[in-house]
């Protein structure tokens, strides 16, 4: 298996531009999740869906930020606008079974930076 | 709030010794505890797991957990170079099946040869 894939990797745009992060999880994963780490405040849960459900969204910092699946092989976080406090590594992640109960496999992850 | 506490760090151990990492919670009725490893600019990965009170071994690997502490710890036997990474530790919610996993921000270990 590939493991999860994320692109782009690395982003660079321009404060209030439109930004959107992809993810495929791994084949046959029902749960996928989506995080945030800085140095600041760590690794943060932003959304997690179950079977292409949003299932807890308490962690998105406000409206600017969406994310969709629309299907079990693909998932979008979309932050638009923009704002440079929006600068860090975004990690995708995906599990089979219980959230947080098993192991969460991890994709490589963006890196945004907001000018 | 729930929180995840850990020492930042940086934690430095000679070649062969023991790495003693500590992580405390806040949430008394998780019941899932997890640490994960992660190298300088890649993606965590998990390399322990822990249900029950006491000790989990795994190769140079030993987890320990206390409950009524809110405790749980990561022993890495012989350390090596290669163990220089940051060590995640995360906590499932007690929310049911809702609970997700809530990380403490790191612990830095460096591994001097």
């Amino acid at each position: 298996d590939a493991g999860v894939i994320q692109s782009p990797r690395h982003e660079v745009t321009e404060m209030g531009q439109e930004v959107t992060l992809r993810c495929k999880p791994i084949s046959g994963h029902d749960y996928l999740f989506w995080y945030r780490q800085t140095m600041m405040r760590g690794l943060e849960l932003l959304i997690y869906f179950n079977n292409n459900v949003p299932i807890d969204d308490s962690g998105m910092p406000e409206d600017r930020f969406s994310a969709k699946m629309p299907n079990a092989s693909f998932s979008t976080l979309k932050i638009q606008p923009s704002e440079p406090r929006d600068s860090a590594v975004y990690f995708c992640a995906s599990s089979l079974g219980v959230a947080g109960t098993n192991e969460q496999f991890f994709g490589p992850g963006t890196r945004l930076t907001v000018l | 709030q729930k929180e995840v506490e850990q020492n930042s760090g940086p934690l430095s151990v000679p070649e062969g010794a023991i790495a003693s990492l500590n992580c405390t919670y806040s949430d008394r009725g998780s019941q899932s505890f997890f640490w994960y490893r992660q190298y300088s600019g890649k993606s965590p990965e998990l390399i322990m797991s822990i249900y029950s009170n006491g000790d989990k071994e795994d190769g140079r690997f030993t987890a320990q957990l206390n409950k009524a502490s809110q405790y749980v710890s990561l022993l890495i036997r012989d350390s090596q170079p290669s163990d220089s990474a940051t060590y995640l530790c995360a906590v499932k919610e007690n929310r049911g099946s809702q609970g997700n996993l809530i990380f403490g921000k790191g612990t830095k270990l460096s591994v001097k040869p």
